[in-house]
């Protein structure tokens, strides 16, 4: 496997069950990423995750619970999800230099469509 | 806090053709600029990204933006699209440490 992958790619789920999404980078890079990417609407970041500590939480609610157990994983847990969560999200990675100027590399996401 | 707005959410161009990406950013500060671009299914990809020096910055698969801070804007640029140009087109900004604001992108459908 190279680059960033995601599993699984589709999901669907009732706004009572319990699941999770998982992201495995292969480049090596120190920090990771969520976005949730909804249609004809500018990426949202929601958690950043830097030597495996969180540096970012974008005001997401509670039901989203991110894990990074080291710097080649991290997982979204997802639970009493609501209808309008229905979204592609996305898992990046970056090599953590200057921050600012870094290229972030995506997985090919997770489509959840909550029922 | 920045902000980008890229002005055409749908562009349809022919094979061959020119084809251009408006972008345009809102930031009290100075900025570094990306485009990603996301082929059907797929991820986003960095096609290319200002951070400073040369105003016109060439990325991959032929593409190319210039950065224009007096007007705000850094638009995408390719002399000849292909078939495989169809994709959606991301402009983003960041101007402060791991944080990329994204636009709301847009959809190049390339026709024969």
């Amino acid at each position: 496997e190279t680059g960033v992958t995601q599993t699984p790619r589709h999901l669907v789920m009732g706004m009572t069950n319990k699941k999770s999404l998982k992201c495995e980078q292969h480049l090596g890079h120190n920090a990771m990423y969520w976005y949730k990417q909804s249609a004809k609407k500018p990426l949202e970041l929601m958690f950043v995750y830097s030597l495996e500590e969180r540096v970012e939480n974008n005001s997401v609610p509670s039901r989203f619970s991110p894990e990074c157990p080291n710097s080649s994983h991290l997982f979204l847990h997802l639970h009493t999800l609501q209808p309008e969560d229905s979204a592609l999200y996305l898992c990046a990675s970056s090599q953590r230099t200057s921050g600012s100027t870094d290229t972030q590399y995506f997985g090919p996401g997770t489509r959840l469509t909550v029922l | 806090a920045q902000s980008v707005t890229q002005l055409d959410s749908q562009v349809p161009v022919f094979e061959e053709a020119p084809v251009e990406l408006r972008c345009n950013y809102s930031s009290s500060v100075s900025v570094y600029l990306f485009w990603y671009v996301q082929y059907p299914n797929q991820g986003l990809q960095l096609l290319l990204k200002y951070l400073s020096g040369s105003t016109l910055v060439k990325g991959i698969n032929g593409f190319e933006a210039e950065f224009n801070k007096s007007q705000t804007s850094f638009h995408l640029r390719k002399p000849s699209v292909h078939i495989s140009d169809t994709a959606e087109y991301f402009c983003a900004v960041s101007d402060s440490d791991y944080k990329l604001s994204f636009g709301a992108g847009t959809t190049v459908t390339v026709r024969a």
